[in-house]
């Protein structure tokens, strides 16, 4: 079945130490994003590829950066994370054809110590 | 005003009776709306899409959308206790930028 994967499922980082969140897709879909979920909060929005377009929300600590190798694979780093970064991280993706429907992947539950 | 609201809950219902969730958006230039379910812990789930107005069934869920009014609504009928769930409303701000603004979601419980 075609779908998204996230690696690992729960994280747990210490304050400070980098650590990096993996996406993969097998739908083929151009766009794949990364949220920021906490708890009884919207998802936001942390930054999007189109194909190997990147886009940045305004409000994205710099101290969050994201990385597209090829259309499977894309990956969020944290590059010294706080305690307020313990979240739910979800990736997900959409086919960037005009039809805006997004699926996601199981989320990765971030912990930081 | 937010770009997109919901009663955020908790909604309590009882089983068998029909579920109607709300939202309202902003952008009167917005094409398409997505209902998503999330269970406590998990991450969100499609179940509805909507791009035209009026009502679109699937199974036990209504979505329905009146764009002059900026609203779009979810019925689910015949409720069952593995709707319990929070309901996040999606719409598509800004057409062509491939971005949906998410509300902060409505908790459903049903009753048995």
């Amino acid at each position: 079945d075609a779908m998204v994967i996230q690696n690992p499922r729960y994280q747990v980082t210490q304050f400070g130490k980098p650590v990096t969140l993996s996406c993969s897709q097998t739908l083929n879909h151009n766009v794949m994003y990364w949220y920021q979920q906490k708890s009884s909060q919207a998802p936001k929005l942390l930054f999007h590829y189109y194909d190997k377009d990147f886009n940045n929300e305004a409000d994205t600590p710099d101290n969050f950066q994201s990385r597209r190798p090829n259309t499977s694979f894309c990956f969020l780093d944290i590059r010294s994370p706080g305690l307020g970064d313990a979240a739910m991280y979800l990736c997900a993706t959409s086919s960037g054809t005009g039809v805006y429907e997004q699926y996601f992947g199981p989320g990765t539950r971030l912990t930081v110590t | 005003q937010k770009e997109v609201e919901q009663n955020s809950g908790p909604l309590s219902v009882p089983e068998g009776a029909i579920a109607s969730l709300n939202c309202t958006y902003s952008d009167r230039g917005s094409q398409s709306f997505f209902w998503y379910r999330q269970y406590s812990g998990k991450s969100p789930e499609l179940i509805m899409s909507i791009y035209s107005n009026g009502d679109k069934e699937d199974g036990r869920f209504t979505a329905q959308l009146n764009k002059a009014s900026q609203y779009v609504s979810l019925l689910i009928r015949d409720s069952q206790p593995s709707d319990s769930a929070t309901y996040l409303c999606a719409v598509e701000i800004n057409f062509g930028n491939e971005k949906l603004t998410f509300g902060t979601g409505t908790r459903l419980t049903i009753i048995p």
